[in-house]
């Protein structure tokens, strides 16, 4: 499929701002998501955007969508030391599957 | 609330055994999917299954046979498990394709 796009690593203080970026390639993406994973658990779903939105707001979370230049950010506000997680971006086309990027391992640190 | 529900979450087999991963979904969706995750290799999807009673290929579903028995339940089997196959599988669900999937707790697979 196509290529989605993750930084591999960030770090980031208690209570700073992080930013994890994605970029994609299939311009046909309807949805593009945001999920979580802690270690040794499953997926959680953060949040997703619509492909004709450009910006989501929910609570500490904004998802930024840049559509002509394919990319997706996730800013997540005040970030905490359980917010300290892998990071998944994923596109969604018009068929079944959703596309992921490799994550983006998020470490908070005091 | 359950979700998704995937059992087993460990097991350990050698290679040329046979298993069957089990799924269960209590949030009545139509559409239900495997997943496998590798380190530093995102999610591939292996099956689909988009309503009851269809069953689809994904990215990568060689070497594996799935069955949706019902609308809750989707399974996966490996029929003669190979040392490539060690990995993390991944059930999820969604209401309909456009919307969200979401994921049971993994069931981590090593093969021997």
């Amino acid at each position: 499929g196509e290529d989605v796009e993750q930084s591999l690593f960030l770090s980031v203080r208690e209570g700073d701002s992080s930013v994890i970026n994605c970029t994609y390639t299939d311009s046909s993406s309807t949805y593009l998501y945001w999920y979580k994973q802690e270690p040794g658990a499953g997926l959680q779903l953060l949040t997703y955007i619509f492909s004709n939105m450009d910006m989501k707001q929910d609570q500490r979370l904004t998802v930024l969508l840049n559509k002509k230049d394919k990319h997706l950010s996730l800013r997540i506000a005040d970030t905490q030391t359980g917010d300290s997680a892998i990071y998944f971006c994923a596109e969604k086309n018009s068929g079944y599957a959703l596309n992921f990027g490799k994550g983006t391992s998020l470490l908070v640190t005091p | 609330n359950a979700g998704v529900t995937q059992t087993p979450k460990f097991q350990v087999l050698k290679t040329g055994q046979s298993m069957t991963l089990q799924c269960a979904q209590d949030m009545n969706h139509n559409s239900m999917y495997w997943y496998r995750q590798d380190p530093g290799m995102g999610l591939r999807l292996i099956y689909y299954s988009a309503s009851e009673g269809t069953t689809d290929k994904g990215e990568v579903p060689n070497g594996y046979n799935v069955s949706r028995l019902n609308k809750r339940e989707f399974s996966l089997r490996l029929e003669s498990a190979a040392p490539s196959q060690t990995s993390v599988y991944f059930c999820a669900s969604s209401d309909l394709r456009d919307q969200p999937q979401h994921f049971g707790d993994g069931t981590r697979l090593s093969i021997l």
